[in-house]
Order: C-alpha cells, then sequence, then structure tokens
C-alpha cells in the first residue's frame, strides 16, 4: 500500500534560522513527488515537482530534493512569511493523476 | 494562471439537507478531483474525474456523490448532510499526470 509519512508535525523556527522538513513516501514505481505549501484557510499552492532521485529544485529559500525513499524540504535564512503549512505528495506510476497527501508539517518562524 | 474556482466559502446547513459544492476550472484539464481536509487527517481523496461523465471512487466515498456534465464543471454532492461531513473541502483540476492546481477551500459546517 502507498504511502507518506511527513515528519515533524510542527516545526518553530526563529527568522534566519535554517532547517529542513522531511517526506518518507512508499510508492510503487514513483513517477514524481510533488511540494504544495498551504496557508490557513486556502487551498494549497504548488511548488515542485522532483521526477528521479538526486535531482534538486530551488525557490527563493526553498531548496526540495529526492532519494528513492525521502524527500526533504530545505528552508535557509527562513523569513516570518514562510509560515505555512508544507504537504508532499508522491505520485505512482499506477495512481493515474491522483496525488496521496501526507499530513503536512506546519511550519513557524517567529522575528 | 489557472484558476479553480469554488462556489462558496463558507456554508452552514442542517443535517439532512441536500449541499451542493461546485467547482470551476478554467484552463480545460480534464481531470478533476475533490478532496476533505480534517485536522490530523490530512487531504483525503472523495472523488475525481477523467472526462466527462466519467467519475471514479477515492478513498472515502461514502456519503458523497458528484456530477460533471462539462469538462469545466465538477460538482460535489451531499445526498443527505450529517455533522460528521463537516470539513474543508478543496476541488483541484490537472493536465494529465501533472500537478494538482487547488481552489481556495469551501468551509462546511453541518449542525
Amino acid at each position: 500500500e502507498d504511502q507518506v509519512t511527513q515528519s515533524p508535525e510542527a516545526l518553530r523556527l526563529q527568522e534566519g534560522e535554517s532547517s529542513s522538513l522531511n517526506c518518507s513516501y512508499t510508492v510503487s514505481g514513483l513517477r514524481g513527488l510533488f511540494w504544495y505549501r498551504q496557508d490557513p484557510g486556502k487551498g494549497p499552492e504548488f511548488l515542485f515537482t522532483l521526477y528521479s532521485a538526486g535531482e534538486e529544485k530551488e525557490k527563493e529559500r526553498l531548496k526540495a530534493t529526492l532519494t528513492k525513499k525521502e524527500s526533504f524540504l530545505h528552508i535557509t535564512a527562513p523569513k516570518p512569511e514562510d509560515s505555512a503549512t508544507y504537504l508532499c505528495a508522491p505520485q505512482g506510476y499506477n495512481q493515474g493523476g491522483k496525488l496521496i497527501f501526507g499530513q503536512g508539517t506546519e511550519l513557524s518562524v517567529k522575528p | 494562471d489557472v484558476k479553480v474556482t469554488q462556489s462558496s466559502r463558507y456554508l452552514v446547513k442542517r443535517t439532512g439537507e441536500k449541499v451542493f459544492l461546485e467547482c470551476v476550472q478554467d484552463m480545460d484539464h480534464e481531470n478533476m478531483f475533490w478532496y476533505r481536509q480534517d485536522p490530523g487527517l490530512g487531504l483525503r481523496l472523495i472523488y475525481f474525474s477523467y472526462d466527462v461523465k466519467m467519475k471514479e471512487k477515492g478513498d472515502i466515498p461514502e456519503g458523497y456523490s458528484v456530477s460533471r456534465e462539462k469538462k469545466e464543471r465538477f460538482s460535489l454532492i451531499l445526498e443527505s448532510a450529517s455533522t460528521n461531513q463537516t470539513s474543508m473541502y478543496l476541488c483541484a483540476s490537472s493536465f494529465g499526470a501533472g500537478e494538482l492546481f487547488f481552489g481556495e477551500g469551501s468551509r462546511l459546517t453541518v449542525l
């Protein structure tokens, strides 16, 4: 059965304090792994798609990496506006266009 | 930019009422999805559709039905609302196996 686990559930950082969020997955035949950002009361906003182990993608202070079993979202020198819940979603070849979402990591960055 | 519009941001209904949640996308995507999101449970797939008049059950279809009469519109129907259907409902669309684009969400409260 396909599964995805995100850790930690919640992360509190001081502004400028870099850290990483983890997404562990078990999917038969990974087609891609998606990262989303979700602000309170809003729908998830797409950030990245990673397709193969070793791939990296960056956007401002965020960098996503992928291995065969995990993905990491590295946050460098975060700012308060980076506070949000970050969701990962692996997609297998046998799932069509569906995504299975992790429960997310709630990030809080204090000034 | 892709725009996914959900008809109501907030709804309050009574137990036993029939509830319609409407979703419209403007990018000619063939895939559309309905998820619900609850604290501690994450996003769970209710129904999805790969084409007009086609629908497939997701992980939690009980108590729900859907309708897709036109490509751009995907409706979620609660035939007889119950209190355990109080939740945030998120509609999404995608092209092929690409990233999902989400609407702003509809927060439903069933009294």
